[in-house]
């Protein structure tokens, strides 16, 4: 069975950095590429970030591009997302989201629990 | 950026009613049109790819078609597991960019 699972979320001041974490299991992990989508409280759903499976093509919403660098460790299957510079409009919770292929496709499945991001002083 | 707009935004509905969401695309993306439903307190789940490809495990009461930029997603005899939020998504360019979402309850 496929689990991800998501830490390292937390409440952060603004302009503060946190490094989320997505711990996968139960699939070969470098045979595919990797997401992260976030939702902020009570909206809907934005994608973020997206690494295919050897960290040769990475991707990223503009709202986050200079802030944000996600990266994957093959020998651990994991992924990380490094977030800098947090401001209030970054507050959601992140799920870590596998995708069907090797290369990013864009298909969502499946997705971790999440991990609870707030920006807040 | 490609804009998915979804109507209706929320729906009420009874068990055993059929439904139609829909979902426009600002611009052609052919058949890249994913379907996700989302309960209360819970991570997304894909139903649909390619516009109308049904995902394993999902029942056959759910069903999409479309393309270019106009799609749907039917929902036959709805049962009381289906009310949750449905998003639509487009893979057909990045941005990946969702609908805003349609929350479907219980009338």
């Amino acid at each position: 069975e496929v689990q991800l699972v998501e830490s390292g979320g937390g409440l952060v001041q603004p302009g503060r950095s946190l490094r989320l974490s997505c711990a996968a299991s139960g699939f070969t992990f470098d045979n595919y590429a990797m997401h992260w989508v976030r939702q902020a409280p009570g909206k809907g759903l934005e994608w973020v970030s997206s690494i295919n499976w050897n960290s040769g093509n990475i991707d990223y919403v503009d709202s986050v591009k200079g802030r944000f660098t996600i990266s994957r460790d093959n020998a651990r299957s994991s992924l990380h997302l490094q977030m800098n510079s947090l401001t209030p409009d970054d507050t959601a919770l992140y799920y870590c989201v596998k995708d069907l292929a090797a290369a990013s496709t864009g298909y969502f499945d499946p997705w971790g629990q999440g991990t609870l991001v707030t920006v807040s002083s | 950026d490609i804009q998915m707009t979804q109507s209706p935004s929320s729906l009420s509905a009874s068990v055993g009613d059929r439904l139609t969401i829909t979902c426009r695309a600002s611009q052609r993306i052919s058949n890249f049109l994913n379907w996700y439903q989302q309960k209360p307190g819970r991570a997304p789940n894909l139903l649909i790819s390619g516009a109308s490809n049904l995902q394993s495990g999902v029942p056959p009461r759910f069903s999409g078609s479309g393309s270019g930029t106009d799609f749907t997603l039917t929902i036959t005899s709805l049962q009381p597991e289906d009310f949750a939020a449905y998003y639509c998504q487009q893979s057909y360019s990045i941005p990946y960019t969702f609908g805003q979402g349609t929350k479907l309850e219980i009338k």
